[in-house]
Protein backbone atom coordinates (compact mmCIF):
# COMPACT_ATOMS: atom_id res chain seq x y z
CA UNK A 1 0.00 0.00 0.00
CA UNK A 2 0.68 3.37 -0.67
CA UNK A 3 2.28 6.03 2.50
CA UNK A 4 3.61 9.23 2.97
CA UNK A 5 5.81 10.51 5.23
CA UNK A 6 6.33 14.26 6.48
CA UNK A 7 8.26 14.10 9.37
CA UNK A 8 8.40 17.65 10.44
CA UNK A 9 4.82 18.50 11.71
CA UNK A 10 6.14 22.68 12.16
CA UNK A 11 9.05 24.26 10.37
CA UNK A 12 9.99 28.49 11.21
CA UNK A 13 12.24 29.94 8.76
CA UNK A 14 13.08 33.50 8.42
CA UNK A 15 11.89 35.66 5.59
CA UNK A 16 14.59 35.06 2.82
CA UNK A 17 16.37 31.97 4.04
CA UNK A 18 16.05 29.01 2.14
CA UNK A 19 13.53 25.97 2.55
CA UNK A 20 13.45 22.07 2.24
CA UNK A 21 10.34 20.53 3.88
CA UNK A 22 11.23 16.70 3.56
CA UNK A 23 8.44 13.59 1.98
CA UNK A 24 9.69 9.95 1.80
CA UNK A 25 6.61 7.93 0.59
CA UNK A 26 6.88 3.95 0.45
CA UNK A 27 5.19 2.51 -3.25
CA UNK A 28 6.20 -0.38 -5.12
CA UNK A 29 6.73 1.15 -8.20
CA UNK A 30 7.68 4.60 -9.61
CA UNK A 31 4.87 6.71 -7.77
CA UNK A 32 3.57 9.95 -9.12
CA UNK A 33 4.31 12.01 -6.37
CA UNK A 34 2.50 16.07 -5.51
CA UNK A 35 3.11 18.67 -3.80
CA UNK A 36 0.24 20.37 -2.55
CA UNK A 37 -0.39 24.05 -0.61
CA UNK A 38 -3.15 24.72 1.83
CA UNK A 39 -3.65 28.22 3.60
CA UNK A 40 -6.02 28.43 7.02
CA UNK A 41 -9.44 27.34 6.03
CA UNK A 42 -8.67 27.07 2.28
CA UNK A 43 -8.65 23.98 -0.23
CA UNK A 44 -5.68 22.62 -2.03
CA UNK A 45 -3.25 24.05 -4.25
CA UNK A 46 -1.31 22.03 -6.22
CA UNK A 47 2.05 23.08 -6.58
CA UNK A 48 3.99 20.68 -8.88
CA UNK A 49 4.25 17.40 -9.56
CA UNK A 50 6.39 14.52 -11.17
CA UNK A 51 5.58 11.97 -13.09
CA UNK A 52 8.55 10.77 -15.20
CA UNK A 53 12.12 12.01 -16.42
CA UNK A 54 13.64 14.56 -14.99
CA UNK A 55 14.08 14.14 -11.31
CA UNK A 56 14.29 18.05 -10.32
CA UNK A 57 11.15 19.80 -10.95
CA UNK A 58 9.71 23.31 -11.04
CA UNK A 59 6.31 24.43 -9.80
CA UNK A 60 4.82 27.72 -9.21
CA UNK A 61 5.64 30.23 -6.97
CA UNK A 62 9.07 29.29 -7.25
CA UNK A 63 9.30 25.85 -5.54
CA UNK A 64 10.70 23.06 -6.99
CA UNK A 65 11.68 19.74 -5.49
CA UNK A 66 13.85 16.55 -6.08
CA UNK A 67 12.63 13.02 -6.80
CA UNK A 68 14.93 10.16 -5.22
CA UNK A 69 14.13 7.16 -6.04
CA UNK A 70 16.96 5.59 -4.09
CA UNK A 71 16.36 7.12 -1.14
CA UNK A 72 12.49 7.17 -1.70
CA UNK A 73 12.06 11.02 -1.21
CA UNK A 74 10.60 13.96 -3.23
CA UNK A 75 12.09 17.22 -0.88
CA UNK A 76 10.24 20.55 -1.86
CA UNK A 77 12.54 23.42 -1.33
CA UNK A 78 12.69 27.00 -2.28
CA UNK A 79 15.70 29.57 -2.09
CA UNK A 80 14.26 32.32 -0.46
CA UNK A 81 11.10 32.61 1.56
CA UNK A 82 8.21 34.84 1.62
CA UNK A 83 6.02 35.92 4.57
CA UNK A 84 3.35 34.92 1.91
CA UNK A 85 4.76 31.52 2.02
CA UNK A 86 3.14 30.39 5.66
CA UNK A 87 0.81 27.64 5.21
CA UNK A 88 0.55 23.90 5.64
CA UNK A 89 2.31 21.97 2.75
CA UNK A 90 1.05 17.98 1.99
CA UNK A 91 3.09 15.93 0.05
CA UNK A 92 0.66 13.00 -1.97
CA UNK A 93 1.80 9.87 -3.87
CA UNK A 94 -0.81 8.69 -6.62
CA UNK A 95 -1.28 5.24 -8.19
CA UNK A 96 -3.64 4.10 -10.96
CA UNK A 97 -3.19 0.62 -9.01
CA UNK A 98 -4.98 2.22 -6.24
CA UNK A 99 -8.05 3.28 -7.84
CA UNK A 100 -6.68 6.73 -8.20
CA UNK A 101 -6.78 8.22 -5.31
CA UNK A 102 -4.34 10.51 -3.44
CA UNK A 103 -2.42 9.28 -0.07
CA UNK A 104 -1.15 12.19 1.76
CA UNK A 105 1.37 12.94 4.20
CA UNK A 106 0.72 14.80 7.76
CA UNK A 107 1.21 18.09 6.57
CA UNK A 108 4.07 20.42 7.67
CA UNK A 109 2.67 23.78 9.06
CA UNK A 110 5.30 26.34 7.73
CA UNK A 111 5.66 29.54 9.78
CA UNK A 112 7.90 32.48 8.10
CA UNK A 113 9.33 35.09 10.78
CA UNK A 114 10.40 38.17 9.62
CA UNK B 1 -11.24 29.27 -16.82
CA UNK B 2 -13.03 28.30 -13.73
CA UNK B 3 -11.79 26.05 -10.64
CA UNK B 4 -13.35 23.28 -8.69
CA UNK B 5 -16.64 25.11 -6.73
CA UNK B 6 -18.17 23.64 -3.52
CA UNK B 7 -21.37 24.26 -1.84
CA UNK B 8 -22.38 25.47 0.50
CA UNK B 9 -19.21 26.94 2.40
CA UNK B 10 -20.52 26.06 5.46
CA UNK B 11 -22.94 23.40 6.79
CA UNK B 12 -23.84 22.87 10.46
CA UNK B 13 -25.94 20.12 11.34
CA UNK B 14 -26.70 17.89 14.61
CA UNK B 15 -26.16 14.13 15.10
CA UNK B 16 -28.02 11.72 13.14
CA UNK B 17 -29.68 14.16 10.82
CA UNK B 18 -28.66 13.90 7.06
CA UNK B 19 -25.61 16.44 5.01
CA UNK B 20 -25.65 16.68 1.67
CA UNK B 21 -22.48 18.41 -0.13
CA UNK B 22 -22.39 19.32 -3.44
CA UNK B 23 -19.21 19.96 -6.13
CA UNK B 24 -18.65 21.21 -9.58
CA UNK B 25 -15.88 19.67 -11.86
CA UNK B 26 -13.37 21.60 -13.93
CA UNK B 27 -15.18 22.10 -17.50
CA UNK B 28 -13.76 19.20 -19.30
CA UNK B 29 -13.25 16.76 -16.22
CA UNK B 30 -14.99 13.66 -16.08
CA UNK B 31 -13.53 12.54 -12.53
CA UNK B 32 -14.54 13.59 -9.48
CA UNK B 33 -12.90 13.00 -5.67
CA UNK B 34 -13.96 13.54 -2.36
CA UNK B 35 -11.88 13.15 0.61
CA UNK B 36 -12.27 14.15 4.04
CA UNK B 37 -9.71 16.33 6.44
CA UNK B 38 -10.62 16.31 9.89
CA UNK B 39 -8.55 17.86 12.92
CA UNK B 40 -6.28 14.73 13.82
CA UNK B 41 -6.94 12.41 11.10
CA UNK B 42 -5.33 14.30 8.26
CA UNK B 43 -6.71 14.42 4.50
CA UNK B 44 -8.23 10.64 3.99
CA UNK B 45 -9.81 9.88 0.31
CA UNK B 46 -13.36 8.77 0.53
CA UNK B 47 -14.47 8.53 -3.13
CA UNK B 48 -13.55 8.15 -6.97
CA UNK B 49 -16.63 9.02 -9.49
CA UNK B 50 -16.31 8.67 -13.46
CA UNK B 51 -18.40 8.99 -15.80
CA UNK B 52 -21.23 8.55 -13.39
CA UNK B 53 -19.83 5.22 -12.09
CA UNK B 54 -18.55 5.12 -8.18
CA UNK B 55 -14.48 4.06 -8.99
CA UNK B 56 -13.02 3.53 -5.70
CA UNK B 57 -13.79 3.83 -2.12
CA UNK B 58 -11.99 4.42 1.43
CA UNK B 59 -12.38 2.80 4.56
CA UNK B 60 -15.48 5.24 5.23
CA UNK B 61 -18.43 3.55 6.74
CA UNK B 62 -21.72 2.88 3.72
CA UNK B 63 -23.28 6.05 5.34
CA UNK B 64 -21.33 7.90 2.99
CA UNK B 65 -22.74 7.98 0.20
CA UNK B 66 -22.49 9.93 -3.39
CA UNK B 67 -23.54 10.10 -7.03
CA UNK B 68 -22.10 11.78 -10.34
CA UNK B 69 -24.86 13.33 -12.09
CA UNK B 70 -24.31 13.46 -16.46
CA UNK B 71 -22.98 16.58 -16.50
CA UNK B 72 -20.17 15.87 -14.09
CA UNK B 73 -21.33 17.42 -10.79
CA UNK B 74 -21.51 15.48 -7.86
CA UNK B 75 -23.09 15.34 -4.83
CA UNK B 76 -21.85 13.20 -1.16
CA UNK B 77 -24.50 12.49 1.08
CA UNK B 78 -23.70 11.95 4.61
CA UNK B 79 -26.44 9.87 6.70
CA UNK B 80 -27.00 9.60 10.54
CA UNK B 81 -24.34 12.09 10.59
CA UNK B 82 -22.04 11.68 13.88
CA UNK B 83 -20.27 14.21 16.18
CA UNK B 84 -16.85 12.81 14.31
CA UNK B 85 -17.82 13.82 10.87
CA UNK B 86 -17.31 17.39 11.80
CA UNK B 87 -14.57 17.95 9.30
CA UNK B 88 -14.06 19.86 5.75
CA UNK B 89 -15.27 18.06 3.03
CA UNK B 90 -12.83 18.51 -0.01
CA UNK B 91 -14.07 18.10 -3.83
CA UNK B 92 -10.99 17.49 -6.19
CA UNK B 93 -11.74 16.97 -9.90
CA UNK B 94 -9.25 15.62 -12.87
CA UNK B 95 -9.43 14.09 -16.53
CA UNK B 96 -9.21 10.65 -17.32
CA UNK B 97 -7.21 10.38 -20.34
CA UNK B 98 -3.72 8.86 -20.51
CA UNK B 99 -1.40 7.11 -17.31
CA UNK B 100 -2.53 9.83 -14.66
CA UNK B 101 -4.02 13.17 -14.06
CA UNK B 102 -3.84 15.20 -11.54
CA UNK B 103 -6.35 16.50 -9.00
CA UNK B 104 -7.55 19.84 -8.57
CA UNK B 105 -9.22 21.40 -5.50
CA UNK B 106 -12.56 23.03 -4.35
CA UNK B 107 -12.14 25.72 -1.28
CA UNK B 108 -14.31 23.06 0.53
CA UNK B 109 -17.26 22.63 2.92
CA UNK B 110 -16.86 23.12 6.46
CA UNK B 111 -19.29 20.47 8.15
CA UNK B 112 -20.15 20.83 11.64
CA UNK B 113 -22.05 18.71 13.44
CA UNK B 114 -23.68 19.65 16.82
Amino acid sequence: AQSVTQPDIHITVSEGASLELRCNYSYGATPYLFWYVQSPGQGLQLLLKYFSGDTLVQGIKGFEAEFKRSQSSFNLRKPSVHWSDAAEYFCAVGAREYGNKLVFGAGTILRVKS
Amino acid sequence: EAGVTQSPTHLIKTRGQQATLRCSPISGHTSVYWYQQALGLGLQFLLWYDEGEERNRGNFPPRFSGRQFPNYSSELNVNALELEDSALYLCASSLRQGTYNEQFFGPGTRLTVL
